[in-house]
């Protein structure tokens, strides 16, 4: 079973709007993290926000804010008044206590285009 | 403060040819990772490094691929001999050492994007 899901392959949004990209993840562990990265054409993966499984708030980070629902196992990420730069491949993943290694489980990603 | 410097950032070649790439981590940072990222998908893990030990490369093709970071800084990954589907993007990463903290954080250098034809 896939660990993390992101189902949309790509999105779309015009400027100024807000845009939400969904992550589902699978784990047994229930001490865990949540990640979103982005990733411009020029290559790097540039991390946005974090969760803790054990966070009692949504975690928010300038534009961007995580909303996680636990009892679904969702953290999707909501991205506000999107700007052109903004257009880039994104990517959820997932760290899992129990296995006492730093190792990041990615997704396959959701392409997003801002247009003017 | 640089960040993950990668070189090349492109690399073609015929298969059966070696190739290497080569990692600079970020200043401090005693954790190196190698990721492969293939087209369309998420970065897989190939290998972690803690200073100058290898501490996970269970998912390191040890047939065709191998690594080293001599002295606990820079790092080389090489594939000899390449093969088509090879071809992808290799990231490398680096973090402060990991402290067991889930929110440990880590930085990636830009990549290099492989074609072997």
């Amino acid at each position: 079973a896939q660990k993390i899901t992101q189902t949309q392959p790509g999105m779309f949004v015009q400027e100024k709007e807000a845009v939400t990209l969904d992550c589902t993840y699978d784990t047994s562990d229930p001490s865990y993290g949540l990640f979103w990265y982005k990733q411009p054409s020029s290559g790097e993966m540039i991390f946005l926000i974090y969760q803790g499984s054990y966070d009692q708030q949504n975690a928010t980070e300038g534009r961007y804010s995580l909303n996680f629902q636990k009892a679904r196992k969702s953290a999707n990420l909501v991205i506000s008044a999107s700007q052109l730069g903004d257009s880039a491949m994104y990517f959820c993943a997932m760290r899992e206590e129990v296995y006492n290694t730093d190792k990041l489980i990615f997704g396959t990603g959701t392409r997003l285009q801002v247009f003017p | 403060e640089a960040g993950v410097v990668q070189s090349p950032r492109y690399k073609i070649i015929e298969k059966k040819q070696p190739v290497a790439f080569w990692c600079n981590p970020i200043s401090g940072h005693n954790t190196l990772y190698w990721y492969l990222q293939n087209l369309g998908q998420g970065p897989e893990l190939l290998i972690r490094y803690e200073n100058e030990e290898a501490v996970d490369d269970s998912q390191l093709p040890k047939d065709r691929f191998s690594a080293e970071r001599l002295k606990g800084v820079d790092s080389t990954l090489k594939i000899q001999p390449a093969e088509l589907g090879d071809s992808a993007v290799y990231l490398c990463a680096s973090s402060l050492d990991w402290d067991r903290a889930l929110s440990n954080e880590q930085f990636f250098g830009p990549g290099t994007r492989l074609t072997v034809l």
